[in-house]
Order: structure tokens, then C-alpha cells, then sequence
């Protein structure tokens, strides 16, 4: 089955820099990589998506890219702020076969005022 | 349109008491999955289910969890003689044919066992 590795465990950085989310999966039938953001005591919350058809995608501040032949995936913050603060979990699924979505062990982002 | 509407939201159970966590997916929605988050953990995939159809369990543990999704209802997670390790957030989370495997989660259900 599926498998998604996520690095780092815990990231920290100044507000106004950029913070970098990676991500490595193992079924090469994986095409639909989503990222949710968690904060404490909440519900993970969608908040970009990419599918197999392209290598990036960006939504004002975040953009995934995707390099199908590493088997890489890439979450990037820029112009952090202290609301960034959440815990970040890449996944993968197989979008044709309506596989279950697996989700890497996540990473604790800190941004420092 | 509502969302994934997860209950009860915190439910304590003494060690061998039985835990019901229900599930509702958002309207249109035929795809429910059940993930369990232990304390400062990630999200571990336990079934996925469709109207009346276990699709795929293998996270689910061999003995004392079972999951249903009747054709009229909403799905439940039950978790029989409870014990301390079960204590965990559970979340559930709902997708149509039409998002493709775009999930959307619940709230989640935290359930101590005491």
C-alpha cells in the first residue's frame, strides 16, 4: 500500500520568511496529493491540492509542486505570519480507484513574531 | 450546505464500556472514511466506506472496532470494551464521485477512557 513521508517533523522559522514543507510517497498509481492544515483542538482543513496532470500550483501565499518521477512532493509558505502556526499533513491517493487518502506523520510549523 | 457533522464531539467511557461515534457526510456525499489521531500524533487511516459497502478496513483493529454505513443513517464507528489506549481523537471525513478523493473532515469525536 501506500506510503507518505513528510519532513521535518518541526519547523521553525522568522515571520516574513518562507517555510518548505516536503513530502516522498511510494505507489507510483498515486495521483491526487493533498495538503491540510491542522490547528490544536481542530479538524484538518484542505487548504491546496494538486493533481498528477501538473508540476505546480499556487493559491496567493502556498504552492505545491509535484515531481512525479522522484516520487516528490513540496508545500511552500511564503511571507509567513504568526497564524501559520498549525501542524501540516501532505497525502497521497489514487484518484481512478477512489483509494483511501494516506497522509504523511505531519509537521509542527512555528512562526516566530 | 452543512458540513461533516461528527457526534458526540467529547464522549468519556470507563475501561470495557462500549463507544458509538456517529458520522453524517456532507450532503451529496456517498464516501465516508474514519482516521484516528492520537495525542500529537498524525491522522491513521482506519475504513472507508460507501452506502451499506465496507470499501476498504485495513486500518481498523482485528478486534473491538467495527464500522457500519446503513443505506439510511448516518455511519458509526463502535468501539467495544474500551480501553485506555483508545483514547484518541476520531475523525471522520466524507467525499463525492464529484471532488475526485477531495476529502472533508468532521470535527472529530475525542474520546477519553477513564
Amino acid at each position: 500500500g501506500e506510503n507518505v513521508e513528510q519532513h521535518p517533523s518541526t519547523l521553525s522559522v522568522q515571520e516574513g520568511d518562507s517555510a518548505v514543507i516536503k513530502c516522498t510517497y511510494s505507489d507510483s498509481a498515486s495521483n491526487y496529493f493533498p495538503w491540510y492544515k491542522q490547528e490544536l483542538g481542530k479538524r484538518p482543513q484542505l487548504i491546496i491540492d494538486i493533481r498528477s496532470n501538473v508540476g505546480e500550483k499556487k493559491d496567493q501565499r502556498i504552492a505545491v509542486t509535484l515531481n512525479k518521477t522522484a516520487k516528490h512532493f513540496s508545500l511552500h509558505i511564503t511571507e509567513t505570519q504568526p497564524e501559520d502556526s498549525a501542524v501540516y499533513f501532505c497525502a497521497a491517493s489514487s484518484e481512478t480507484s477512489y483509494d483511501k487518502v494516506i497522509f504523511g506523520p505531519g509537521t509542527s510549523l512555528s512562526v516566530i513574531p | 450546505n452543512a458540513g461533516v457533522m461528527q457526534n458526540p464531539r467529547h464522549l468519556v467511557r470507563r475501561r470495557g464500556q462500549e463507544a458509538r461515534l456517529r458520522c453524517s457526510p456532507m450532503k451529496g456525499h456517498s464516501h465516508v472514511y474514519w482516521y484516528r489521531q492520537l495525542p500529537e500524533e498524525g491522522l491513521k487511516f482506519m475504513v472507508y466506506l460507501q452506502k451499506e459497502n465496507i470499501i476498504d478496513e485495513s486500518g481498523m483493529p482485528k478486534e473491538r472496532f467495527s464500522a457500519e454505513f446503513p443505506k439510511e443513517g448516518p455511519s458509526i464507528l463502535r468501539i467495544q470494551q474500551v480501553v485506555r489506549g483508545d483514547s484518541a481523537a476520531y475523525f471522520c471525513a466524507s467525499s463525492s464521485q464529484n471532488s475526485g478523493n477531495t476529502i472533508y473532515f468532521g470535527e472529530g469525536s475525542w474520546l477519553t477512557v477513564v
